[in-house]
């Protein structure tokens, strides 16, 4: 079966930089979603990777490992609105329905 | 631009009731979705369209259905409603193509007792 894993919980500081890690079970692998999900909200988009590599977008950063099914969201210069869950989705078909997204990963960020 | 939106935004059903949650976006996306999403955990894609007329199942297409008879509009319906329908239900769309990157509406928060 298909299947992401991202931690629970992590809390950092305001300031700060943290990592948030996806590791995916797929089979195939179609791109990488990281979606922004504040308490009570819609889920807003982040980031997109298909290629191995870094891609930057201002304080967020996301890392794609496709040989190691892994991936990374760096947030950089930690605000307190940075508070929210973190998502990651991973195509893994050809068909839009072959997509799957992982439980999210709760961010607390403490002055 | 509107975006996505949904209506209504709670709803309480009773065990058996029907109901249609209505979802309308004004980006002229081919592609819409629907998910569920339950406490601590993730999305579920319940049904989704790659266009006006077609659609296909998801995940957890089990006690609803779709239809899709225009770009705009994509209405999920809940036939004989279940205390495990209760969830966070987000309608989603994008353009399709390698990013497909999905703008979510606000959601609907339904609950059956």
């Amino acid at each position: 079966g298909q299947n992401i894993d991202q931690p629970t919980e992590m809390t950092a500081t305001e300031g700060a930089i943290v990592q948030i890690n996806c590791t995916y079970q797929t089979s195939g692998f179609n791109g990488l979603f990281w979606y922004q999900q504040h308490a009570g909200e819609a889920p807003t988009f982040l980031s997109y990777n298909v290629l191995d590599g870094l891609e930057e977008k201002g304080r967020f950063s996301s890392f794609l490992s496709r040989s190691k099914g892994y991936s990374y969201l760096l947030l950089k210069e930690l605000q307190m609105k940075d508070s929210a869950s973190y998502l990651c989705a991973v195509i893994y078909g050809g068909s839009q329905g072959n997509l799957i997204f992982g439980k999210g990963t709760k961010l607390s960020v403490k002055p | 631009n509107a975006g996505v939106t949904q209506t209504p935004k709670f709803r309480i059903l009773k065990i058996g009731q029907s109901m249609t949650l209505q979802c309308t976006q004004d980006m002229n996306h081919n592609y819409m979705y629907w998910y569920r999403q339950d406490p601590g955990m993730g999305l579920k894609l319940i049904y989704y369209s790659v266009g006006a007329g077609i659609t296909d199942k998801g995940e957890v297409p089990n006690g609803y259905n779709v239809s899709r008879s225009t770009t705009e509009d994509f209405p999920l319906r809940l036939e004989l409603a279940a205390p495990s329908q209760t969830s966070v239900y987000f309608c989603a769309s994008s353009y399709g193509g390698v990013k497909n990157e999905q703008y979510f509406g606000p959601g609907t928060r339904l609950t059956v007792t």
